[in-house]
């Protein structure tokens, strides 16, 4: 099957600590995303990439890293500086370029807990 | 710059009923709009998009009504079902720019 994976479903974070949240996907899309969503909120940018080695800051970047090192793969890692990490973690691919027209497909997400 | 808003944050309508659910942009150079379907604990799933050149587009039970006047768009549910309880986001690009969610809309269905 296609799809996108989130890995884990659930994870639990300490204070300070960082905690990386695992995006794989075998669509063959060029572009990723990682959306952050707080309960009665909108998804809200973390990060995206557009190709291989690239990404660029989405609108709530401080306090989280990625890396694009490969096209199936597009890790986001929660820092200790992001100082309010709770939320439902969402990662999306598109085809990507700028003539094509197309949507977001979404994996099911990562609820990270700060304990 | 785009802003993107629900016209309700939540819908209750009797199953069998038909459910309308309304979003407005702010861009009048958008070109590209989805709705989006979201159940709980679950990633948005992609249920009908439209572009620019069309003003309504329709879909298995769904439709899509899309007013570049008033920079409106709505997403018809025919027939609803319980299964269509979920929050409903619409999204909006703009030409090769990221696209643009807005708050969602409860839906639920009472039987």
């Amino acid at each position: 099957d296609g799809g996108i994976t989130q890995s884990p479903k659930y994870l639990f974070r300490k204070e300070g600590q960082n905690v990386t949240l695992s995006c794989e996907q075998n669509l063959n899309h060029d572009a990723m995303y990682w959306y952050r969503q707080d309960p009665g909120q909108g998804l809200r940018l973390i990060y995206y990439s557009q190709i291989v080695n690239d990404f660029q800051k989405g609108d709530i970047a401080e306090g989280y890293s990625v890396s694009r090192e490969k096209k199936e793969s597009f890790p986001l890692t929660v820092t200790s500086a992001q100082k309010n990490p709770t939320a439902f973690y969402l990662c999306a691919t598109s085809r990507g370029g700028q003539s094509r027209k197309d949507g977001y497909t979404f994996g099911s997400g990562t609820r990270l807990t700060v304990v | 710059g785009e802003s993107v808003g629900l016209h309700l944050p939540t819908l209750s309508v009797q199953e069998g009923d038909n459910s309308i659910i309304n979003c407005a942009y702010s861009n009048s150079a958008s070109d590209y709009f989805i709705w989006y379907k979201q159940e709980s604990g679950k990633g948005p799933q992609f249920i009908i998009d439209i572009r620019s050149n069309m003003d309504k587009r329709q879909g298995q039970r769904v439709t899509v009504l899309l007013n570049k006047t008033v920079k409106h768009l709505s997403l018809q549910i025919a027939a609803t079902q319980p299964g269509d309880s979920a929050v409903y986001f619409c999204a909006v690009r703009t030409g090769a720019n990221n696209l643009f969610f807005g708050t969602g809309t409860r839906l639920t269905v009472i039987p």
